[in-house]
């Protein structure tokens, strides 16, 4: 099992720029969950779905949006970044059955010039 | 709503002695609890869990943590520690389902020789 794998590792944009963090999972959980990290803030959630077809908004939603087509994919898009998206972002996976235990990718660095 | 506090930011231990990193939650039923680890550059990784049952668990590492209702506790504690626990530990409560999960802010340990 590869667990939870997240593109790209890092990437620099310019202001106003768009894009996609990509996450996949392999474990067949229902839940999956973007997060953010920054400095003092510990990891803030900005979306996450709960099957394929569901998604719903967590604390940090706006500038961000999410679509769940498939159980193993779960897509990140900046609209158009500011740099205030500056962060880590990590996504997640997990099941109701493992009292939602969250599995974690390897994070990718974001920087908004 | 659920709540996760670590009180102390940055912690400093010296090699070989003991350690206990605080985490105190705020949550009406029985909570799910986590602790993770986050070395740097990478993604976080699940120290230990409690769920129900004894409330002394253990985790990898030599890791263990006690649940203690009364004081909505949760500190995790190392007898010894070694040069490779600097780290950020993360502590986090969920109430199963998808209910979201709330992580602490994090402490970050030093190790000195």
């Amino acid at each position: 099992n590869a667990g939870v794998t997240q593109t790209p590792k890092f990437q620099v944009l310019k202001t106003g720029q768009s894009m996609t963090l990509q996450c996949a999972q392999d474990m067949n959980h229902e839940y999956m969950s973007w997060y953010r990290q920054d400095p003092g803030m510990g990891l803030r959630l900005i979306h996450y779905s709960v099957g394929a077809g569901i998604t719903d908004q967590g604390e940090v939603p706006n500038g961000y949006n999410v679509s769940r087509s498939t159980t193993e994919d779960f897509p990140l898009r900046l609209l158009s970044a500011a740099p205030s998206q500056t962060s880590v972002y990590f996504c997640a996976s997990s099941t109701e059955t493992n009292y939602n235990e969250q599995f974690f990718g390897p994070g990718t660095r974001l920087t908004v010039l | 709503a659920q709540s996760v506090t670590q009180p102390d930011i940055h912690i400093t231990v010296s090699e070989g002695a003991s350690l206990e990193l605080r985490c105190n939650y705020s949550y009406g039923a029985t909570p799910y609890l986590f602790w993770y680890v986050q070395s740097p550059g990478q993604g976080l990784q699940l120290l230990l869990k409690y769920f129900s049952g004894d409330t002394l668990v253990q985790g990898i590492k030599g890791f263990e943590a006690e649940f203690k209702r009364s004081q909505s506790s949760f500190n995790l504690r190392k007898p010894s520690v070694h040069w490779s626990d600097a780290a950020e530990y993360f502590c986090a409560v969920s109430s199963g389902g998808y209910q979201k999960v709330t992580f602490g802010t994090g402490t970050k340990l030093q190790v000195i020789p």
